[in-house]
């Protein structure tokens, strides 16, 4: 069975980081594709960054240059480090699995993250 | 990169069918058969319904259905059931390696 486990999230100050780590059963990260979605408060789906089976990543320009997507493949893991965050950030983060770029096949429960003073 | 544009509500009846429509760009739905649909209902993760334009992944109900003409795709939910009442989203690969979503349509059923 496939299953995807967010945590890390919580509450930041702005300008504060957070580490997001999303736990995979069911098939292995390093494997496939994995991207990160997030959701603002009441809002809609905006797409966060992507990871390919090569290494390479990506970010949407709102994040460029302030948040890391990587893998760890022995604890069959994604996580999202947060650096510099702004209140604009706060939404619920979810973690994927992307079939073959695609689509978003299957999608973790999601966890909150919260950036205010 | 900025959001698909979507209705922001559509309403029918049990047994009804609705369409939302989701237009982008050359760009993005224009360029690419890469065209999602997702399905949330509240406090819940999205859940696809439509991956490549028109395809259901195994499990989804045959009543949901997509298209693409040009920088725009729908989908059609048909036999509309009180357990369709959610929010929908498209979502379409940009070419870029990014991916963009849709405004997001709320479905009611009366």
């Amino acid at each position: 069975e496939v299953q995807l486990v967010e945590s890390g999230g919580g509450l930041v100050q702005p300008g504060g980081s957070l580490r997001l780590s999303c736990v995979v059963s069911g098939f292995g990260v390093s494997g496939t594709y994995m991207t990160w979605v997030r959701q603002p408060p009441g809002k809609g789906l905006e797409w966060v960054s992507v990871l390919y089976v090569g290494g390479r990543t990506y970010y949407a320009d709102s994040v460029k240059g302030r948040f890391i997507i990587s893998r760890d493949s022995s604890k069959n893991t994604l996580f999202l480090q947060m650096n510099s965050l702004k209140t604009e950030d706060t939404a619920v983060y979810y973690c994927a699995k992307v079939a073959a770029l695609e689509f978003f096949e299957f999608w973790g429960q999601g966890t909150l993250v919260t950036v205010s003073s | 990169q900025s959001a698909l544009t979507q209705p922001a509500s559509v309403t029918g009846s049990p047994g009804q069918s609705v369409t939302i429509s989701c237009t982008g760009t050359i760009n993005d739905v224009g360029a690419y058969n890469y065209v999602s649909w997702y399905q949330q209902h509240p406090g819940k993760a999205p859940k696809v319904v439509i991956y490549d334009v028109n395809s259901r992944p195994s499990g989804v109900s045959n009543r949901f259905s997509g298209s693409k003409s040009g920088n725009a795709a729908s989908l059609t939910i048909s036999g509309l059931q009180a357990e369709d009442e959610a929010d929908y989203y498209c979502s379409s690969y940009t070419g870029s390696n990014t991916y963009v979503f849709g405004t997001g349509t709320k479905v009611t059923v009366l």
